[in-house]
């Protein structure tokens, strides 16, 4: 069945520092990839996707690229903001029947501090 | 738009209590869909539908039932709540285009403590 594994973290960060999210998954065939942002008291927020193998998803700075000789979709954004400090989820994305079937990681809990 | 809401932000039942759990969202989505987000586990999918009238199991359905006599409302239901339905509740919608559902939005979640 499709996976999506990513650490629980939590990653804490100083301002400005580099910020890299693991994130590999199983799947058959070809999945869509995502990357969800969740601040404190809401609910899930799309960051960015990507639909194919090599697309680079990109958003507020952060970037993925759907690696797929490496079944992988790290996270990635060169200097981080408290602003940042929420949990991010990686997903993907398998269609059947033209309905949607999202498989969630569990999700990295990123702190940064001033 | 408000986009997608849901009703209550918290909750606390005792073991055996029934209550529903609001959504709404007023974007005309075809697709709604309810998850359970978990300590370690992410999100799993509880039970969607594809349109008014039409729902179908998710990855963990017991203990929870939906209905979807509308396109905007998508209401789940316990009907005997467990300490093991104790978690936090979103609900998403999403839209079709060229015969395939895009991306979801999230409401802002509901807390449920069960005891």
């Amino acid at each position: 069945g499709n996976s999506v594994t990513q650490m629980e973290g939590p990653v804490t960060l100083s301002e400005e520092a580099f910020l890299t999210i693991n994130c590999t998954y199983t799947a058959t065939g070809y999945p869509s990839l995502f990357w969800y942002v969740q601040y404190p008291g809401e609910g899930l927020q799309l960051l960015l996707k990507a639909t194919k193998a090599d697309d680079k998803g990109s958003n507020k700075g952060f970037e993925a690229t759907y690696r797929k000789e490496t079944t992988s979709f790290h996270l990635e954004k060169g200097s981080v903001q408290v602003s940042d400090s929420a949990v991010y989820f990686c997903a993907l994305r398998r269609y059947s029947g033209g309905y949607q079937k999202v498989t969630f990681g569990i999700g990295t809990k990123l702190q940064v501090i001033p | 738009n408000a986009g997608v809401t849901q009703t209550p932000k918290f909750q606390v039942l005792k073991t055996g209590q029934s209550m529903t759990l609001q959504c709404a969202q007023d974007m005309n989505h075809e697709y709604m869909s309810w998850y359970r987000q978990d300590p370690g586990m992410g999100l799993r999918l509880i039970h969607y539908s594809v349109g008014a009238g039409i729902t179908d199991q998710g990855e963990v359905p017991n203990g929870y039932n939906v209905s979807r006599s509308t396109t905007e409302d998508f209401p789940l239901r316990l009907l005997s709540a467990a300490p093991s339905q104790t978690s936090v509740y979103f609900c998403a919608s999403s839209f079709r285009r060229q015969g395939q559902q895009e991306t979801q939005y999230f409401g802002p979640g509901t807390r449920l403590l069960v005891l």
